[in-house]
Order: structure tokens, then sequence, then C-alpha cells
């Protein structure tokens, strides 16, 4: 199947400080990537869908301007955590759709980024 | 809106009991249901999709319209199949939304 990397997996930062976490698609090409966001024990919230070449959708209540989302190139997206804060502590997940899988709707997630804010 | 839910937080078998997870969803249009899993430190991977009624590691799920359910079974549960299990409803084209999440045990 489609493979979707993550870098870094796990990061850990000093409180305002900004974090980039960096998602690829590494044997196919993505048009559309999403960023999730998992605490512990807890399943997957849809934080953001990212679009290559045009504006990230956010999901009510994520914080636009906290989460910048940037799909430059058909394979890769990055979620940057500006001005990081202890509560922004959390597993950061993406996932990207392959076109060619010929299944529709199918994602493949990245491993995740641990992210620790101190 | 889309929803989906799955009653159970933490079901816990003994290996070679059937095991069944429950799913089960609203939405208005017509939707693609997956079962997704994730074991211990590893990444989230797909199971099942309604669409392909195939059979993987024993698992089976059929769509029931009627009951806007998306059940997940197996006959006889491993050891190894003990993990998270998600159930996700997804409109051709759109984003996904997941279930809470139900983690399975299979006592020895």
């Amino acid at each position: 199947g489609a493979v979707v990397s993550q870098h870094p997996s796990w990061v850990i930062c000093k409180s305002g400080t900004s974090v980039k976490i960096e998602c690829r698609s590494l044997d196919f090409q993505a048009t559309t990537m999403f960023w999730y966001r998992q605490f512990p024990k807890q399943s997957l919230m849809l934080m953001a869908t990212s679009n290559e070449g045009s504006k990230a959708t956010y999901e009510q209540g994520v914080e636009k301007d906290k989460f910048l989302i940037n799909h430059a190139s058909l394979t890769l997206s990055t979620l940057t955590v500006t001005s990081a804060h202890p509560e922004d502590s959390s597993f950061y997940i993406c996932s990207a759709r392959d076109p060619g899988t010929g299944v529709a709707g199918e994602q493949f997630f990245g491993p995740g980024t641990r992210l620790t804010v101190l | 809106a889309q929803r989906v839910t799955q009653p159970e937080k933490l079901l816990s078998v003994f290996k070679g009991a059937p095991v069944e997870l429950k799913c089960n969803y609203s939405y208005s249009g017509s939707p693609e249901l997956f079962w997704y899993v994730q074991y211990s430190r590893q990444r989230l991977q797909l199971l099942l999709r309604h669409i392909s009624r195939e059979s993987i590691k024993g698992f089976t799920a059929d769509l029931n319209k009627g009951e806007t359910s998306f059940h997940l079974k197996k006959p006889f549960a491993q050891e190894e199949d003990s993990a998270m299990y998600y159930c996700a409803l997804g409109n051709y084209g759109q984003n996904f939304v997941f279930g809470p999440g139900t983690r399975l045990s299979v006592l020895p």
C-alpha cells in the first residue's frame, strides 16, 4: 500500500516556540492530506484538510493562526504549531488519499508525531 | 451531520471466543464505512472497507443500512487481535469521521 511518513516522530519544545511537522507521501501524489490530533486514550480528531496549492480547510474550533498548514507540493504538507503551549502537547497524525488505489476514500496514515511542550 | 458511535470503550474476550465490535453511524447520503486498527506502537492501518466485502485476518463487517450499523466480527479471537479499533465514516472525496474507538483485549 501507499506510504506516508512524518517527521519528526517526536519533539520536545519550550513554551512559546514554534514547531513544524512534515507529512510526506512517499510513493504517490496526494492532492489532499488531513491533519488529526489524538489525545491519550481518545480517538482521532480532524483538525484540518490540506489542499495542494490552496488554503487549508479548518474544522470548527481549530485556530488557523495557531496551526498553520502549508501544502506546497503534491507530496508534502506541513503543520506548524505556533507559540506552542503545554495544552498543545498531543499526538499529531497526518493522512493522505492515494487516488491511484482505485478505492474511493481510503486514507493512508503517517506514524504520528508526539509533541511535548514544556 | 456525520457521526460515528462505538458504544464499547473496552471489550475483553478470551482467546477462541467470538468477537463483535459495534459501530453505528448517522449520515444522510451514501456512506463509505471503514474499520481501522491501531496495534500497540504502530500507525493506524486499514482493516476493512464495506465496498470490498472481504475478510481480513478473519474479520468481516457487513453494512446494514436499515440499522445504520457496520459491526466488526470475528468467530475466534486471537491474542494478536488485541488493539484499538476505529470505525470510520467517509463521504466520497471528503474527510473522515472517526468513532471514539474500542480497545479489544484478547485474554489467553
